[in-house]
């Protein structure tokens, strides 16, 4: 089965904080991604990265960015946390035209 | 702007009965389709893929699409009240791995 694991399911941050949100895949994927999940919003791409030190920008990726240094691991940075960045965030991982699965998502909080 | 469309919902069907839902989309260039199962307060949940026009079959579950239409269907076959769920459906962007998602149906599986 595909693993995908992100770091916290719950996260409590203020605002101005830096803060990291991490994703590990077990499957040798080659394709990750990460989403918010906002009520009445449905899910938005934020970026994804097809290959290790490649990122692309997805729907809404103002405010954030990534880091991709190793094939499993893909981490999304809020560079300086707002209270509009509250929201579900929901990693997934993919092979080559192969489906996404989704990590179980962390709940950020930003106060 | 590509788009996905679903109903809302709420979708309500009595058990046992076949719980149909539909999702259409913009983009004549999408080649892969994907239903996924979220549980309220969970991530998405992989249930079906389908890549060609026709049915696809997998246990209850029956994907149905229609390309000349645009058109990508799930069908629930003797619905259980563990079915009660939020469906999304997701097509793909540009014939590349990026996704996007219908904002969902909810379906109700009355005991």
């Amino acid at each position: 089965d595909v693993k995908v694991t992100q770091s916290s399911r719950y996260l409590v941050k203020r605002t101005g904080e830096k803060v990291f949100l991490e994703c590990v895949q077990d499957m040798d994927h080659e394709n990750m991604f990460w989403y918010r999940q906002d009520p009445g919003l449905g899910l938005r791409l934020i970026y994804f990265s097809y290959d290790v030190k490649m990122k692309e920008k997805g729907d809404i990726p103002e405010g954030y960015s990534v880091s991709r240094e190793k094939k499993e691991r893909f981490s999304l940075i809020l560079e300086s946390a707002s209270t509009n960045q509250t929201s579900m965030y929901l990693c997934a991982s993919g092979g080559l035209n192969q489906p996404q699965h989704f990590g179980d998502g962390t709940r950020l909080s930003i106060l | 702007q590509k788009e996905v469309e679903q109903n809302s919902g709420p979708l309500s069907v009595p058990e046992g009965a076949i719980a149909s839902l539909n999702c259409t989309y913009s983009d004549r260039g999408s080649q892969s389709f994907f239903w996924y199962r979220q549980y309220s307060g969970k991530s998405p949940e992989l249930i079906m893929f389908i890549y060609s026009n026709g049915d696809k079959e997998d246990g209850r579950f029956t994907a149905q699409l229609n390309k000349a239409s645009q058109y990508v269907s799930l069908l629930i076959r003797d619905s259980q009240p563990s079915d009660s769920a939020t469906y999304l459906c997701a097509v793909n962007v540009d014939s590349s791995y990026k996704l996007i998602f219908g904002s969902g149906t909810r379906l109700l599986v009355r005991p």
